[in-house]
């Protein structure tokens, strides 16, 4: 368990609806990243915020995403009308908080992930 | 950007050892981790790189060659539940994020009895 939570596990949704996905990282990480994964590949960079600024986005990431971190804790993660392109894993993650210079190898945590099925 | 390439697909017997190689291309190398994923799991670290050599950890280990922009990871006395997915992973000081990891697609390792 790495602390990491989402929420839901799973959503099934037919294309056109707007889904939103919860992440509750640990507490005390000040950064958090979304990625996606969809089978047989990596998971992809989609976006990381910096307490409440979020600070990148990749290019996957195309307007009918929009991810906030209102308060610098749980983040969420809109898609609008989606597609069936969209159907993937998305995940959540956290690195250890600390100074790079010190024992922080900054691996991140991952959640458990929300799956996203769009009919 | 960054290139990361790692077989697709290799299998092996229970109690053997074996290699999965990874080679990565990036403009700003800032280390390079290892995680194991189960099927319809999360990913989770095993390793982490970023000085040349070996690193050791029980069964695992990771090699690292940043000249050659290579990297293996080596699992020894395989057990059944190594079956799992490995991502080999790079970190580039020059991508935004200390902790941004950008991912290979994975080779799926299948161990036979």
């Amino acid at each position: 368990d790495t602390g990491v939570s989402q929420d839901p596990r799973h959503k099934i949704t037919k294309r056109g609806q707007n889904v939103t996905f919860r992440c509750d990282p640990i507490s005390e990480h000040n950064r958090l990243y979304w990625y996606r994964q969809t089978l047989g590949q990596g998971p992809e960079f989609l976006t990381y915020f910096q307490n409440e600024a979020q600070l990148e986005k990749s290019r996957l990431l195309s307007d009918r995403f929009s991810a906030e971190r209102p308060k610098g804790s749980f983040s969420t993660l809109e898609i609008q009308r989606t597609e069936q392109g969209d159907s993937a894993m998305y995940l959540c993650a956290s690195p250890l908080r600390g100074h790079p210079a010190r024992s922080n190898t900054g691996e991140l945590f991952f959640g458990e992930g929300s799956r996203l099925t769009v009919l | 950007g960054q290139n990361i390439d790692q077989p697709t697909e290799m299998t092996a017997t229970e109690g053997a050892i074996v290699q999965i190689n990874c080679t990565y291309q990036t403009s700003g190398f800032n280390g390079l981790f290892w995680y194991q994923q189960h099927a319809g799991e999360a990913p989770t670290f095993l390793s982490y790189n970023v000085l040349d050599g070996l690193e050791e950890k029980g069964r695992f280990s990771s090699f690292l060659s940043r000249s050659k922009g290579y990297s293996y990871l080596l699992l020894k006395e395989l057990q059944m539940k190594d079956s799992a997915s490995y991502l080999c992973a790079v970190r580039d000081r020059f991508s935004g994020g200390y902790n941004k990891l950008i991912f290979g697609a994975g080779t799926r390792l299948a161990v036979h009895p």
